[in-house]
């Protein structure tokens, strides 16, 4: 079973500021099936980043995706108000198809 | 446009059983695996199972293995996850969520739907 570990557990961060958060995997992953997630509260997660470095859909260029084997980072270049929720890592690679803690960016 | 309409969840007591449905529009339903993701109160997500487009391969965490079913009708477009012997432990939002990739379980969740809260207490 993959484990996946995020820090921070929280970062409190101004607008403007750029941001990296970081996922590590018990196991080397393939870059294929490690998938990032932006949540706000009272919503579902939405597709962020898929295949480590991939933009979903409707996210900006601010956002970014990289990393490989068991080290894996999520960066916004430069935060916007709209950007503070929680983020969580995940592996889809096989079952169980886990995810990470999540790190939490609040408007300090 | 894609939606996902989750139904089913409620209050039950402990050891009680509750399906959940969830709806799905606007993809075509049989080229995509269906996921459920729960969130317990205040708390991160948590994979509980999947199933593939086909509905022949099946995943569990292991906290539900022998006590949650997933399925889906392929001709109703709608996956259920049939939730027996429940415990408080499982209380939370459940989500359905679809594969981002046709044809394979091994892919990120694409489209998610609001989720449907479950409560288990006496």
């Amino acid at each position: 079973e993959i484990v996946l570990t995020q820090s921070p557990g929280t970062l409190s961060l101004s607008p403007g500021e750029r941001v990296t958060l970081s996922c590590r995997a018990s196991q080397s992953v393939s870059t294929s099936y490690l998938a990032w997630y932006q949540q706000k509260p009272g919503q579902p997660p939405r597709l962020l980043i898929y295949d480590a470095s991939s933009r979903a859909t409707g996210f900006p260029d601010r956002f970014s995706g990289s990393g490989s084997g068991t080290d894996f980072t999520l960066t916004i270049s430069r935060l916007e108000p709209e950007d503070f929720a929680v983020y969580y890592c995940q592996y889809c690679g096989g079952s169980p198809f886990t995810f990470g803690g999540g790190t939490r960016v609040e408007i300090k | 446009e894609v939606q996902l309409l989750e139904s089913g969840g409620g209050l039950v007591q402990p050891g009680g059983s509750l399906r959940l449905s969830c709806a799905v529009s606007g993809f075509t339903f049989t080229r995509y695996a269906m996921s459920w993701v729960r969130q317990a109160p205040g708390k991160g997500l948590e994979w509980v199972s999947t199933i593939s487009s086909s509905g022949s391969d099946t995943y569990y965490t292991d906290s539900v293995k022998g006590r949650f079913t997933i399925s889906r009708d392929n001709s109703k477009s709608t996956v259920y996850l049939q939730m027996n012997s429940l415990r408080a432990e499982d209380t939370a939002v459940y989500y359905c969520a679809s594969g981002f990739r046709p044809m394979t379980s091994l892919s990120s969740l694409e489209y998610w739907g609001q989720g449907t809260l479950v409560t288990v207490s006496s």
